[in-house]
């Protein structure tokens, strides 16, 4: 089992839909989840960054954290075709420093 | 521009040739990270540095690869004799402190051994 899972995709999703990005972790350790957005040929980007359990919200964008079943979400509202992307989960290891990533997620949004 | 400043952004090596990537984290930014990442792939974790300091090295192939990070200047990862193996995106990133924070990303290193 990998540390950080994510389906790899493509996900798509019509623009103005609501875009649903999931994330299951291993160690029940963590205390820290990030999601990044990644263009094709650029460097991944932080989105929103949460570290307790429930919503937290920005924008157009969700983030769910749920500990007890070891999974992180992301949700996308009004999505537009900008939104389209790779998007990367990443994991704080228990007591550590290092973050382990997903292989991410490709998200298409249809016009 | 306070962000990750990574350079060259492309790097042209030929075989046998050593690579220099460089890194300046954020302003403020003490801890950082290397990272490289192939086509339609996921990152993968190669070295975690602080200044002066190599705290993890786990992701680096044990040899011709190595990095630093001095007290004063940027930090360097050095690859020795290059193989065509080695062309990939190599990203830096830096965090205010190690545990719990995010990491911010440069953007990158594309490297191309010819």
């Amino acid at each position: 089992q990998k540390e950080v899972e994510q389906n790899s995709g493509p996900l798509s999703v019509p623009e103005g839909a609501i875009a649903s990005l999931n994330c299951t972790y291993s160690d029940r350790g963590s205390q820290s989840f990030f999601w990044y957005r990644q263009y094709s040929g650029k460097s991944p980007e932080l989105i929103m960054s949460i570290y307790s359990n429930g919503d937290k919200e920005d924008g157009r964008f969700t983030a769910q954290l749920n500990k007890a079943s070891q999974y992180v979400s992301l949700l996308i509202r009004d999505s537009q075709p900008s939104d389209s992307a790779t998007y990367l989960c990443a994991v704080n290891k228990d007591s550590n420093y290092q973050l382990i990533w997903g292989a991410g997620t490709k998200l298409i949004i249809k016009p | 521009n306070a962000g990750v400043m990574q350079n060259p952004r492309h790097l042209v090596r030929r075989r046998g040739q050593e690579a220099r990537l460089r890194c300046s984290p954020m302003k403020g930014h003490s801890h950082v990270y290397w990272y490289r990442q192939l086509p339609e792939e996921g990152l993968k974790f190669m070295v975690y540095l602080q200044k002066e300091n190599i705290i993890d090295e786990s992701g680096m192939p044990k040899e011709r690869f190595s990095a630093e990070f001095p007290k004063e200047g940027p930090s360097i990862l050095r690859i020795q004799q290059v193989v065509r193996g080695d062309s990939a995106a190599y990203f830096c990133a830096s965090s205010l402190q190690g545990l719990n924070q995010p990491q911010h990303f440069g953007d990158g290193t594309r490297l191309s051994i010819l």
